[in-house]
């Protein structure tokens, strides 16, 4: 079955850029989509299709998708942007989840 | 506004039944894909269960054979019929609405707020 792969965790300082990645199996060739899950709340969408951002979502939100590897960064991280972080693919009919990231602002 | 509110979960024993209720408003459940998605305490989301427009449907190999999606069009409402529970099914279930780009893009906006289901003797 596909898997995709995330760190447990990432720490940033506020105001400086955080990369999440993401790996799977040729996840290039499909695409990802990521969730931010703040505490105690449900998820939320922030990017789809690799790169686009749903409405609401703050521009300094973006992805990319190429090889194995998907990335969610966030530039100029607030104190509001920490949150767990899942990565999601769709493949041959399953949906799957990467096991998420703790995004820590210090 | 497009809204989902989720309800029907409680304590059940293990072996035992319950249904899930998904209530949608603001689009119709059978012009969109559906899914439910779990999270058991302290950890992440978990897939569980799909329906496309079509109707056809789609399971997490973890409940296949014991879950059942359906949905409701005169309700516009999304089930999940889940029988012979077990502890490891303990977690919060998420209904979404999905959509789908081409045949490798399938994302979820938005998710509801959960119901907690617990099984436990």
């Amino acid at each position: 079955s596909y898997e995709l792969t995330q760190p447990p965790s990432v720490s940033v300082s506020p105001g400086q850029s955080a990369s999440i990645t993401c790996s799977g199996d040729k996840l290039g060739n499909k695409y990802a989509c990521w969730y931010q899950q703040k505490s105690g709340q449900s998820p939320v969408l922030v990017i789809y299709q690799d790169t686009k951002r749903p409405s609401g979502i703050p521009e300094r939100f973006s992805g990319s998708n190429s090889g194995n590897t998907a990335t969610l960064t966030i530039s100029g991280t607030q104190a509001m942007d920490e949150a767990d972080y899942y990565c999601q693919a769709w493949d041959s009919n399953n949906v799957v989840f990467g096991g998420g990231t703790k995004l820590t602002v210090l | 506004e497009v809204q989902l509110v989720e309800s029907g979960g409680g304590l059940v024993q293990p072996g035992g039944s319950l249904r899930l209720s998904c209530a949608a408003s603001g689009f119709s459940v059978n012009s969109n894909y559906m899914t439910w998605v779990r999270q058991a305490p302290g950890k992440g989301l978990e897939w569980v269960s799909i329906i496309d427009k079509g109707g056809s449907t789609y399971y997490a190999e973890s409940v296949k054979g014991r879950f059942s999606i359906s949905r409701d069009n005169s309700k516009n409402t999304l089930f999940l019929q889940m029988n012979d529970l077990r502890g490891d099914d303990t977690a919060v279930y998420h209904c979404a609405r999905g959509s789908r780009a081409g045949n490798t893009g399938l994302w979820f906006d938005p998710w509801g707020q959960g119901t907690l289901v617990t099984v436990s003797s």
